[in-house]
């Protein structure tokens, strides 16, 4: 069964902290991506990796870098964080066109 | 950049009734997703269409793509509890899967 995790549901940081969310998928997928979800907004990409190493900005990547050091892995790093950044964070996988992506089940941060 | 509209933004019907969401998008579509989020969660995928005209079914839920590839609809058959949650589309504008473009999504709420 096609698995995607991510290392926490609920987060709570400071303002400031560096903040890692950490991904992973066991389907041995090419492409991982990061997204975020608020009210109204609706899913926006925020990084995507196409391959060990690689990584493309999305449509929101300002305050947000990411990391792949292995296939199954892809972190999501928050270098000073902001109360703006309080949200769903979703991580998804998928092994290319035209292939449907899977989604871990979010972590919600709060930055206060 | 590519936009997608979901319509309407919140349904509520009575178990039994049938409904149906809508997706439109700014331009022509290489593929369309259809997922579902249970409020908290993840997304689960339901169906991908990629041809004009293009309809699926599982169970009780059929999605169709429209022949110019530039609108989708879900239809719910007879509605029951399970189906409660929030519907969104995906649009993938560039032929890769790789950037999916999500509507804001459709709240559903099933009455007993």
């Amino acid at each position: 069964d096609v698995k995607v995790t991510q290392s926490s549901r609920y987060l709570v940081k400071r303002t400031g902290e560096k903040v890692f969310l950490e991904c992973v998928q066991d389907m041995d997928h090419e492409n991982m991506f990061w997204y975020r979800q608020d009210p109204g907004l609706g899913l926006r990409l925020i990084y995507f990796s196409y391959d060990v190493k690689m990584k493309e900005k999305g449509d929101i990547p300002e305050g947000y870098s990411v990391s792949r050091e292995k296939k199954e892995r892809f972190s999501l790093i928050l270098e000073s964080a902001s109360t703006n950044q309080t949200s769903m964070y979703l991580c998804a996988s998928n092994q290319g066109q035209p292939h449907e992506q899977f989604f871990g089940p979010g972590t919600r941060l709060t930055v206060l | 950049s590519q936009e997608l509209e979901q319509s309407p933004q919140s349904l509520i019907v009575q178990e039994g009734k049938n409904l149906t969401i809508n997706c439109t998008s700014s331009k022509t579509l290489y593929g369309l997703y259809w997922y579902k989020q249970k409020y908290g969660e993840g997304l689960i995928f339901l169906m991908m269409l990629q041809k004009g005209g293009e309809e699926k079914s599982h169970e009780k839920i059929t999605a169709k793509l429209d022949e110019k590839k530039q609108q989708s609809s879900l239809h719910i058959t007879a509605s029951q509890p399970s189906h409660a949650g929030i519907y969104l589309c995906g649009a993938d504008g560039t032929g890769t899967a790789s950037k999916l473009t999500f509507g804001t999504g459709t709240r559903l709420q099933v009455t007993l």
